[in-house]
């Protein structure tokens, strides 16, 4: 069965350093989103993309935030110059596009500034 | 913004006993109730979801109630198994962007 794939599964950064969480989203799938955990809290919706461009994006996602889908198969986020409280459970997921509702999600990528 | 409540936050239990987890939500614009089960090491995964056009929906051991009056929406399951016990989620989100706003999460633990 497709799934979703994340990389690394861990990264330990030092606070102000640029991080890039990888995902590679099921491959017939043109919805993609990054969603973060911070440890204890809720699972929440940091920006969805398609078609090359972000569809939308919650408060979390501000400048020091950025998404790229490089090639046909990876999807970025990039934090630019980390803080303390981005640490969390990083989860990238996708979805057909007239299937939006069903999002299969990643393994997730555990990011911890120090 | 869409608010969603989640209770309780564990739930230990026998096998072969049921299991009920609740959520609330604010929005009376959400229409579609999603629930996921994140076991350890992986992502949510859907396991069953709910549309605001309906009461009731049932897969084999998991059913979920919808009271769109009262804001509220259960996941039941029946005859417990050990590989059940997981972290369970609600969410709410609205046609268009279905982007979910996920309660806190239900640590199940089923006891052998």
């Amino acid at each position: 069965e497709p799934e979703v794939t994340q990389t690394p599964s861990h990264q330990v950064t030092q606070m102000g350093q640029e991080v890039i969480l990888r995902c590679v989203p099921i491959s017939n799938h043109l919805y993609f989103y990054w969603y973060r955990q911070i440890l204890g809290q809720k699972v929440e919706f940091l920006v969805s993309f398609y078609n090359n461009e972000i569809s939308e994006k919650s408060e979390i996602f501000d400048d020091q935030f950025s998404v790229e889908r490089p090639d046909g198969s990876n999807f970025t986020l990039k934090i630019r110059s980390t803080k303390l409280e981005d640490s969390a459970m990083y989860f990238c997921a996708s979805s057909l596009m007239d299937s939006k509702e069903t999002q299969y999600f990643g393994p997730g990528t555990r990011l911890l500034v120090l | 913004g869409e608010n969603v409540e989640q209770h309780p936050s564990t739930l230990s239990v026998q096998e072969g006993d049921s299991a009920v987890i609740k959520c609330t939500y604010s929005d009376s614009a959400s229409n579609y109730f999603p629930w996921y089960k994140q076991e350890l090491g992986k992502g949510p995964q859907l396991i069953i979801d709910i549309r605001s056009n309906v009461g009731e929906k049932k897969d084999q051991r998991i059913a979920v109630t919808l009271n769109k009056t009262a804001k509220h929406f259960s996941l039941h399951i029946t005859e417990t198994q050990p590989e059940d016990s997981a972290v369970y989620f609600c969410a709410a989100s609205k046609g268009g962007s279905y982007i979910p706003t996920f309660g806190r999460g239900t640590s199940l633990i089923v006891h052998p």
